[in-house]
This record gives structure tokens, C-alpha cells and sequence, in this order.
């Protein structure tokens, strides 16, 4: 039962502390999304990556989110300096697009990275 | 610009009774809709979708209705079971935009036995 992976679970950290969260997709899947859920705002996509190429971060704060994928295997989510209003659980997301047939939607998450920032 | 509304926020029914949640979308190229369970302190979990050419789907207890020209969905669940007592939602996704979802702000469905 191939499962989408995301480490650590959670994470409790200090205010302008760096904070790192990583996501492995399911093997073969070649998008990668990334959703924060809070309970004011509901699930909000953050930013995806399509066979590791930047798709869209216009829901992302720039001056201090940064989302990679370094290999195919890997999606990182990184906030430097974290502040208290980070605190929002992190969901990492992969699907499967094809060349010739486009994206299959199907979307799988992974069990979430929870986030404290004090 | 992209936006999912879904309704209720809260729904409670009697165990046996039937459960419906409406969402409506903004953007007509809106092509693939999927419907997502969340248990507490779980990931969402995809339970049934519907695409543009197709009206409606069902799954065992689990229906899903489109209406393109309205705009909106609908998630129907019959024969409720304390277990799918969770928050629902919807979302919208987009062909020539890679597979993004629109979520909906999720209805918290309560089964009483």
C-alpha cells in the first residue's frame, strides 16, 4: 500500500527559528503539492511541483517559505524565520500527471507535519 | 478568481438517515471534483470524485451529483454509520493548471447513534 511520507509529525519550535518539513510521494508520482490547514482557513495549496519544476507558490509567503524538490524522491518545505501564525498543520500531496494525457487529479496526502511555533 | 463554497459547516443526523453537502464553484473550466474525508487528527482521504462529462457517481452508500450549468456539486451519503462521522470537502480542480485543487472549507458531519 504505497502511502505518500512526510517527517518529522510534529515540530515545536521558537519564534525566528528555522524550520524544515520533508515530504516523499508516492514512488512514480511526479506532482507534489503542499497544503497548510488551520481551522480559519481550511486547506490552502501552498505551492506544486510537477517532475520537480515549480508549478505555482502563489500561495506561499516568499519573504519566508521556500519549497525544493532536489530529487524525485523528495519535496522540502522550509520557513525561516517562523513566527507563532505558522502554526498550522502541513500536509504534503503527489499525483500523476502524463505527458500525453494530462494530470490524473487523483490526489494522495501524506499524514501531515503539525507545527508549533511558540 | 478561484473559490469553493460548501455548506453546512455542521451537519448532525440519526444513524440510518440520510447526509447531503452542497458546494458550488466559481470558475466554469472547472473539470474534475473530488470529495475528501478527514478523521480527526488524520490525512484527507479522497472517497469519491466526479469529472465535467459525467452528472453523477455512486459508490455503495456514497453519491456524487454535478450540474455544470449551476455550478455545483453535491456529496450524498445514505444509510449514515457512526463512522462516517468526520469533516468532508470538496474541492475543484483544473485541467490547464496542472491538477490544483480548490478546497471548499468543510463540513463537520456528526452520526448520532
Amino acid at each position: 500500500d504505497a502511502r505518500v511520507t512526510q517527517t518529522p509529525r510534529h515540530k515545536v519550535t521558537e519564534m525566528g527559528q528555522e524550520v524544515t518539513m520533508r515530504c516523499q510521494p508516492i514512488l512514480g508520482h511526479n506532482t507534489v503539492f503542499w497544503y497548510r490547514q488551520t481551522m480559519m482557513q481550511g486547506l490552502e495549496l501552498l505551492a506544486y511541483f510537477r517532475n520537480r519544476a515549480p508549478l505555482d507558490d502563489s500561495g506561499m509567503p516568499k519573504d519566508r517559505f521556500s519549497a525544493e524538490m532536489p530529487d524525485a524522491t523528495l519535496a522540502t518545505l522550509k520557513i525561516q524565520p517562523s513566527e507563532p501564525r505558522d502554526s498550522a498543520v502541513y500536509f504534503c500531496a503527489s499525483g500523476l500527471s502524463h505527458p500525453s494525457q494530462g494530470p490524473s487529479y487523483e490526489q494522495y496526502f501524506g499524514p501531515g507535519t503539525r507545527l508549533t511555533v511558540t | 478568481g478561484e473559490n469553493v463554497e460548501q455548506h453546512p459547516s455542521t451537519l448532525s443526523v440519526q444513524e440510518g438517515d440520510s447526509a447531503v453537502i452542497k458546494c458550488t464553484y466559481s470558475d466554469s473550466a472547472s473539470n474534475y471534483f473530488p470529495w475528501y474525508k478527514q478523521e480527526l487528527g488524520k490525512r484527507p482521504q479522497l472517497i469519491i470524485d466526479i469529472r465535467s462529462n459525467v452528472g453523477e457517481k455512486k459508490d455503495q452508500r456514497i453519491a456524487v451529483t454535478l450540474n455544470k450549468t449551476a455550478k455545483h456539486f453535491s456529496l450524498h451519503i445514505t444509510e449514515t454509520q457512526p463512522e462516517d462521522s468526520a469533516v468532508y470537502f470538496c474541492a475543484a480542480s483544473f485541467y490547464n493548471q496542472g491538477g490544483k485543487l480548490i478546497f471548499g472549507q468543510g463540513t463537520e458531519l456528526s452520526v448520532k447513534p
